[in-house]
């Protein structure tokens, strides 16, 4: 069975300051990993995803991500938080790129 | 980016009722539609892959009995839950794919916020 672990359910950064969201997964064979965003009273939105291809991917909206097999983890950063950046978001993992696994969430406040 | 519409956005029901959400792709017709509860602050459970014209493939532990899925076209899925109770108060979510490719995104609509009185 694969899962994911987001590490801090809350997060908050000084606008300009680096984010970094912790996501850890767990499967039995290598999964295909992803980021999403969820906006007050919206859908979820498509980061960006890790399909086996190159290990450090980059997303929409300046934020990338970095899968680490020997950490187990995919981690999400962005060099500089925008006040827009303010928001729910969620790691996921799939062997197949359909049924998804969640994590718990991690909210990110950004301060001004 | 493709669009993916839930309806209604919110519904107050009394125990025992039954309620129908629906999922529509608007701009894509979508081959697999995926259905999601969430609780507050916890994640998204998946509960059933539903497949245009063919039976829903439940998760593990979701009643079948309880949580009907009918996808009826390939635009349109429906979950009904039936004789609903307070404890199936939740966010459901559904999603939709063009494709089953890994590289075919998956689209989530805005969610269904369910209460049971």
């Amino acid at each position: 069975a694969q899962s994911v672990t987001q590490l801090g359910s809350h997060v908050s950064v000084s606008e300009g300051a680096l984010v970094l969201l912790r996501c850890n997964y767990s499967s039995s064979v290598p999964p295909y990993l992803f980021w999403y965003v969820q906006y007050p009273n919206q859908g979820l939105q498509l980061l960006l995803k890790y399909t086996s291809a190159a290990t450090l991917v980059k997303g929409i909206n300046g934020f990338e991500a970095e899968f680490k097999k020997s950490e187990t983890s995919f981690h999400l950063t962005k060099p500089s938080a925008h006040m827009s950046d303010a928001a729910e978001y969620f790691c996921a993992v799939s062997l197949t790129g359909n049924q998804f696994y969640f994590g718990t969430g991690t909210s990110l406040t950004v301060i001004p | 980016g493709a669009v993916v519409s839930q309806h209604p956005s919110w519904v107050i029901c009394k125990s025992g009722t039954s309620v129908k959400i629906e999922c529509r792709s608007l701009d894509f017709q979508a081959t697999t539609m995926f259905w999601y509860r969430q609780f507050p602050k916890q994640s998204l459970m998946l509960m059933a892959t539903s497949n245009e014209g063919s039976k829903a493939t439940y998760e593990q532990g979701v009643e079948k009995d309880k949580f009907l899925i009918n996808h009826a076209s390939l635009t349109l899925s429906t979950l009904t839950v039936t004789s609903a109770h307070p404890e199936d108060s939740s966010f459901y979510i559904c999603s939709a794919k063009p494709g089953l490719g890994v590289l075919d995104e998956q689209f989530f609509g805005p969610g269904t916020r369910l209460t049971v009185l």
